[in-house]
């Protein structure tokens, strides 16, 4: 079974500029997530899709970040500025289902630096 | 707001040594905890995951303790190796993952 393919995986922009991060979930996983991981810190949730609606976006910076699953299947992530701050690994996961029961499996990460 | 926390942040044993990592919580009304493991440019890894309802997961030399009422987790690794060389990370399912920092761990040969 293949497992959460992310690209491209690593990416280095100047700060303004924007930037976009794409996932493939695993086949018939309804469940996607985006997390950031900053260097020295566990990942955060950013936001979390069942299907192609949204299910948590309580932790997205939405006056910059935008994120959208239009078919429920592949997703992308855009940073729009990116800000200094916004260099982070970022890791998308994806579930069979929501809910407790569901384990989540992690892509690779895209690891960004703003400089 | 669940906080987890991991202590030590970095750890370095000598190969053959059991390792103890530490893992502790704020909320105990958890479903469920998980041990996960990253190496340095990857994503993470799922080594264990406990049920709330469970007090202990076992897989190979790894095993998971789950104590939810004093809002702590342990895993060992017994005889470690040089590949077991990664930072651990865990978290804890309340409804949405909520992680730790992780312990970076060095087995030295």
């Amino acid at each position: 079974e293949a497992g959460v393919a992310q690209s491209p995986r690593y990416k280095i922009i100047e700060k303004r500029q924007s930037v976009a991060f794409w996932c493939n979930p695993i086949s018939g996983h309804a469940t996607l997530y985006w997390y950031q991981q900053i260097l020295g810190q566990g990942p955060k949730l950013l936001i979390q899709f069942q299907n192609n609606g949204v299910v948590d976006d309580s932790q997205l910076p939405k006056d910059r970040f935008s994120a959208e699953r239009l078919k429920g299947v592949d997703s992308t992530l855009k940073i729009q500025p990116a800000k200094l701050e916004d260099s982070a690994v970022y890791l998308c996961a994806s579930s069979f289902q929501t809910g407790r029961n569901y384990e989540q499996y992690f892509g690779p990460g895209t690891r960004l630096t703003v400089t | 707001k669940q906080e987890v926390t991991q202590i030590p942040a970095a750890l370095s044993v000598p190969e053959g040594e059991n390792l103890v990592l530490n893992c502790s919580f704020t909320d105990s009304a958890i479903y469920n905890l998980q041990w996960f493991r990253q190496d340095p440019g990857k994503g993470l890894t799922s080594l264990l995951l406990i049920q709330s309802s469970q007090r202990e997961q076992t897989s190979g030399r790894l095993n998971a303790s789950l104590d939810k009422s004093s809002g702590r987790s342990t895993l060992y690794i017994a005889a470690s190796q040089p590949g077991d060389s990664a930072t651990y990370l865990c978290a804890v399912n309340d409804y949405k993952l909520s992680f730790g920092a992780g312990t970076t761990v060095t087995v030295r040969a």
